[in-house]
């Protein structure tokens, strides 16, 4: 079956600029993930959704990042005035049971 | 102090040889544990869960020791494909809330 995907695959942005990052679940995962992998590093936790709703946002790095999931499927993560800090591999990972499963990433290059 | 640490290697191993990495948690209220595994420029995938009796997977094994707050990952038999970022994750307990260390990088060689 499909496995989690993400869009773009890659995106090279201009500091100061707004990007949006996608991510389509497994469907009728209910719980998803996102998660952030600078190089050389570990992936950093940045917010999990159980359905629609958010009971864990503690990770998102400041007020510049938002994200939201609709219909209990499709998210979207919002880098808003994009810094040169925010170039990483954004992960977007659904749950079943206690494994998650991940999409391919998004690289996000802000220049 | 992180809350999961792991050795980043790199881990050198020839082919046949047996390899065990170790990664310690700090955080006593954690109940589950996990190993996954990272190809260069891929997404992580599930190894194997850990369980508190320890369990095998074929060349695989992975051990708990709570007293001591680590988990274990032994590889036998290393193979040119095992050749990747070992990450061990720890999810507290009453959350899903999953703790990634930052990985070990093992390099088996022909």
């Amino acid at each position: 079956g499909a496995g989690v995907s993400q869009s773009p695959s890659n995106k090279v942005t201009e500091k100061g600029k707004d990007v949006e990052l996608r991510c389509d679940p497994i469907s009728g995962h209910t719980a998803l993930y996102w998660y952030r992998q600078s190089l050389g590093q570990g992936l950093e936790f940045l917010i999990y959704f159980q359905g629609n709703s958010a009971p864990d946002k503690s990770g998102l790095p400041s007020d510049r990042f938002s994200a939201e999931r609709t219909g209990g499927s499709v998210s979207t993560l919002t880098i808003q005035r994009t810094q040169q800090e925010d170039s990483a591999v954004y992960l977007c990972a659904s749950r079943e049971n206690n494994e998650q499963f991940f999409g391919p990433g998004t690289r996000l290059t802000v220049l | 102090r992180k809350e999961v640490e792991q050795d980043p290697g790199p881990f050198n191993v020839p082919e046949g040889a047996t390899v065990a990495f170790n990664c310690t948690y700090s955080n006593s209220a954690s109940q589950s544990f996990f190993w996954y595994r990272q190809d260069c420029r891929k997404e992580p995938k599930l190894l194997m869960s850990v369980y508190s009796s320890g369990n095998e997977d074929g060349r695989f094994t992975a051990q708990l020791n709570r007293a001591s707050q680590y988990i274990s990952l032994l590889i036998r038999d290393s193979k040119l494909s095992d050749s990747a970022t070992y990450l061990c994750v720890v999810a507290r307990t009453g959350t899903y809330k999953y703790i990634f260390g930052t990985g070990t990088r093992l390099k088996v060689l022909a």
